[in-house]
């Protein structure tokens, strides 16, 4: 079974500059999350997914955050502008149900900010 | 919101000694899940705790629920090199949180 995709792996770019990230979930896998993780913390939740329908967005910063799943399948993560503290892992998450039960990760996008 | 610490921050063994992280929350909760993250990696699944009092094994791993569903421990016994890493607690109550981890250095 293949696993969560995501690319790019590493991100370099200056603040102020865009940039957007892609996931692509296991097949069959009807939630979706995306979580930033600052070195040294735990991942935090930024927007989940069920489906193609929003859950819960409440720790996205929507001011340069934004996040689809078009079709329910894969997702992107956009940040516009992005500033020096955006500068973490980006690390996407797949569990076949909603609310509970296992979190499938992929191997994240590490984005440093200059 | 949510508050959910786990203590030590960081534990340093020899191998071969035990090892255990504490996850404490201020609210009870539905249920409670354990993920393991190793240097440079992403976090992976390791259990989940729904009952109160429930106490899980997995090999030299131990998971414990409390009674009152506001914390949980997890337990290894003789730890090897390859339990270095990152153990988090992660709840689920209005929304999906991540405890602190607690992270787990193994001298050979």
């Amino acid at each position: 079974e293949a696993g969560v995709a995501q690319s790019p792996r590493y991100k370099i770019i200056e603040k102020r500059q865009s940039v957007a990230f892609w996931c692509n979930p296991i097949s069959g896998h009807a939630t979706l999350y995306w979580y930033q993780q600052i070195l040294g913390q735990g991942p935090k939740l930024l927007i989940q997914f069920q489906n193609n329908g929003v859950v819960d967005d409440s720790q996205l910063p929507k001011d340069r955050f934004s996040a689809e799943r078009l079709k329910g399948v894969d997702s992107t993560l956009k940040i516009q502008p992005a500033k020096l503290e955006d500068s973490a892992v980006y690390l996407c998450a797949s569990s076949l149900g909603f609310g509970a039960g296992e979190q499938y990760f992929g191997p994240g996008t590490r984005l440093t900010v200059t | 919101g949510q508050q959910v610490m786990q203590i030590p921050q960081y534990q340093h063994v020899q191998e071969g000694e035990d090892f255990t992280t504490y996850c404490n929350s201020s609210t009870t909760l539905s249920n409670i899940q354990w993920y393991k993250q190793r240097p440079g990696g992403h976090p992976v699944f390791l259990i989940q705790l729904v009952k109160s009092g429930e106490v899980k094994k997995q090999k030299r791993l131990t998971f414990q629920f409390g009674e009152a569903k506001k914390n949980s421990s997890l337990h290894i016994t003789a730890t090897q090199t390859t339990d270095v890493g990152t153990y988090f607690c992660a709840v689920t109550g209005n929304q999906f949180y991540f405890g602190t981890g607690t992270s787990l250095t193994v001298i050979p």
